[in-house]
């Protein structure tokens, strides 16, 4: 596609239910990040893989928080357990390679309740 | 590690007249920098970015931003505001050796007629 895709858009959650949110970088890209937006807030890192790897986990905020890249193309965030403070936007972002500009999804915006 | 600094979180400027947006940055290794903007429910827009070459970015819209080491500095501006510049702006920085971009808290830009 032409640019990076995140499905889905909207989603709302009860609290305790498990989500999964998907990502489709450009096509070639290397890179691939997360990020939480919280209302009002700047993104925050959450994860970065390169190709299949994930070289950084160190923004997931706890051990609910899980994403997955096997292919080295699409990626999954997924959040077990959910919770009202889970609300956020989740943003996606891929780069074609270390250090070069990052290409942003729409984000899913994620609404516990 | 790496971290931005901005210095404001809201701008407010009449149109015509100059803007300038403050970052500061921190980062143990040669760093990449790059301002994104966020219009309202839009996706976040690249509008320039610094990656060891001239020290002076120009970017879209008319922006612009220069690299100053000894400052740790990379504020951005734009020599007239348009109606149209009112969004948040991010200041985001980046490492070779880690390529987890980092984002500031943001600033959000109010343009007055």
């Amino acid at each position: 596609g032409a640019g990076v895709s995140q499905s889905p858009r909207y989603k709302v959650a009860k609290r305790g239910q498990d989500v999964a949110l998907r990502c489709d970088p450009i096509s070639g890209h290397v890179s691939l990040f997360w990020y939480q937006q919280a209302l009002g807030q700047g993104p925050e890192f959450l994860t970065y893989f390169q190709n299949e790897a994930q070289l950084d986990k160190s923004g997931l905020p706890s051990d609910r928080f899980f994403a997955e890249r096997p292919e080295g193309s699409v990626s999954t965030l997924k959040i077990q357990r959910t919770q009202q403070e889970d609300s956020a936007v989740y943003l996606c972002a891929s780069s074609l390679k270390a250090n070069t500009e990052a290409f942003f999804g729409q984000g899913t915006r994620l609404t516990v309740v | 590690a790496q971290s931005v600094t901005q210095l404001d979180s809201h701008v407010s400027v009449s149109e015509g007249t100059p803007v300038l947006l403050r970052c500061n940055y921190s980062s143990s290794y040669s760093p990449s920098l790059f301002w994104y903007v966020q219009h309202p429910n839009k996706g976040l827009q690249l509008l320039l970015k610094y990656t060891s070459a001239a020290t002076l970015v120009k970017g879209i819209n008319g922006f612009e931003a220069e690299f100053k080491k000894s400052e740790t500095s990379f504020h951005l501006t734009k020599p007239s505001a348009h109606m149209s510049d009112a969004a948040e702006y991010f200041c985001v920085v980046n490492t070779y050796n880690n390529n987890d971009m980092r984002f500031g808290a943001g600033t959000r830009l109010t343009v007055k007629p």
